[in-house]
């Protein structure tokens, strides 16, 4: 069971901004990192975000990360046919010493 | 090419064990944590376990926990997850994940991933 929770669902037509909510606790993502993967079905997920808003060398300055209190968000600037993908933010969490992921957020581009 | 590449799933009935594997190549695998990670069909990613580089750290889910055992050979540059009486919810991809130590530049990120192995616990 996910202990951070994000909106099943986001849409947008191209070129448009995204923005993707993950919401938890203060045993999570109020004094971890929070980070953001996406996640074609079938494929290796991959890492778009880290410590809250850094990006790894390859990943497109279109995807934006933020944190603020228990809660973060995931942004996608421009929106591109490729972005199609479920997004979900993880965090360690203190209390269950362990990671937790997001409940997931599928994004379509209309 | 740095690559993780699952092995080791299958159909087992519940009750029944399967042994995980990782191979690692083109990284320095003992230089990193690696994790399990799985995704049930329709659902979303479960952290599974996390082990150090030099096993002394070892944490699992609350849902695993004293079925699931994580391991490593650092010199075979593999990881192994070793889990006995499984349940049918147990079904999943399992992928495992190259973790970066606290204060690396990716730190804490699973920054590699393998493709997964998928595992069906049914009667």
């Amino acid at each position: 069971q996910s202990v951070l929770t994000q909106p099943p669902s986001a849409s947008g037509t191209p070129g448009q901004r995204v923005t993707i909510s993950c919401s938890g606790s203060s045993s999570n993502i109020g004094s971890n990192y929070v980070f953001w993967y996406q996640h074609l079905p079938g494929t290796a997920p991959k890492l778009l975000i880290y410590k809250n808003d850094q990006r790894p060398s390859g990943v497109p300055d279109r995807f934006s990360g933020s944190k603020s209190g228990t809660s973060a968000s995931l942004a996608i600037s421009g929106l591109r046919s490729e972005d199609e993908a479920d997004y979900f933010c993880a965090a360690w969490d203190g209390s269950l010493s362990g990671r937790v992921f997001g409940t997931g957020t599928k994004v379509s581009v209309l | 090419e740095v690559q993780l590449v699952e092995s080791g799933g299958g159909l087992v009935k519940p009750g029944g064990s399967l042994r995980l594997s990782c191979a690692a190549s083109g990284i320095t695998f003992n230089s990193y944590h690696m994790d399990w990670v799985r995704q049930a069909p329709g659902k979303g990613l479960e952290w599974v376990s996390f082990i150090s580089t030099d096993s002394k750290y070892i944490y699992y889910a609350d849902s695993v926990k004293g079925r699931f055992t994580i391991s490593r050979d650092n010199a075979k540059k593999s990881l192994y997850l070793q889990i006995n009486s499984l349940r049918v919810e147990d079904t999943a991809v399992y992928y495992c994940a190259r973790e970066s130590p606290a204060g690396a530049a990716l730190s804490e990120a699973f920054d590699i991933w393998g493709q997964g192995t998928m595992v069906i616990v049914s009667s």
